[in-house]
């Protein structure tokens, strides 16, 4: 099935460091979430883009709708422990006619103390 | 508010059998989506209902199905299991019809079939 071209695929960094990681597609997006998800439990939403060009921060995370509405990144500032986790990207469609998500493939981020 | 509730949270099936999974979702959400998690494909969607009625569908085999009560609960069904159907199942609630808002996501049910 259509995925979005997630990047990078696993990241090892050391706590304190800032982490970047990005989704592009080639269809457009009315709505570019950001969730986490860790082992034994469904994705977590962290943050959520409505407009191109938005820019959103939620402590130490900000991630931005592309102005092509195409893609999206997300950045993790002072990385922590607690920030292990995958991270998925997930494109929305929505209308009258119903609502889907469409994901990335996933990043593996892994957070050295 | 409680969260979005998936039971059972394992299930171990034999090729061939049917499955039924179950979905709350949470108070006042009358549209539930269900999507496919495998190590090989990612998350994949497989449909949408709002108010009792399927609005949208995702590329799966008519095996899986399945359908909302009155009190927006859902349950898909997976008939004829195969093996490749081992996958994490979750079950998405939200609160707008057209879905803008963000998706909350239950636990999951783990189904391994053998």
């Amino acid at each position: 099935g259509q995925q979005l071209n997630q990047s990078p695929q696993s990241m090892f960094i050391q706590e304190g460091e800032d982490v970047s990681m990005n989704c592009t597609s080639s269809s457009i997006f009315n709505t570019w979430l950001w969730y986490k998800q860790e082992p034994g439990e469904g994705p977590v939403l962290l943050i959520a883009l409505y407009k191109a060009g938005e820019l959103t921060s939620n402590g130490r995370l900000t991630a931005q709708f592309g102005i092509t509405r195409k893609d999206s990144f997300l950045n993790i500032s002072a990385s922590i422990p607690s920030d292990v986790g995958i991270y998925f990207c997930a494109g929305q469609l929505a209308g009258t006619s119903g609502s889907r998500l469409t994901f990335g493939e996933g990043t593996q981020l892994t957070v050295n103390p | 508010k409680a969260g979005v509730t998936q039971t059972p949270r394992y299930l171990i099936k034999t090729r061939g059998q049917q499955v039924t999974l179950s979905c709350s979702p949470i108070s006042g959400h009358r549209s539930v989506s269900w999507y496919q998690q495998t190590p090989g494909q990612g998350l994949q969607f497989l449909f949408e209902y709002f108010s009792e009625t399927q609005r949208n569908k995702g590329n799966f085999p008519g095996r899986f199905s399945g359908r909302q009560f009155s009190n927006s609960r859902s349950e898909m069904n997976v008939s004829t299991l195969e093996l490749g159907d081992s996958a994490l199942y979750l079950c998405a609630s939200y609160e707008i019809p057209t879905g803008v808002g963000g998706y909350t996501f239950g636990s999951g049910t783990r189904l391994t079939v053998v």
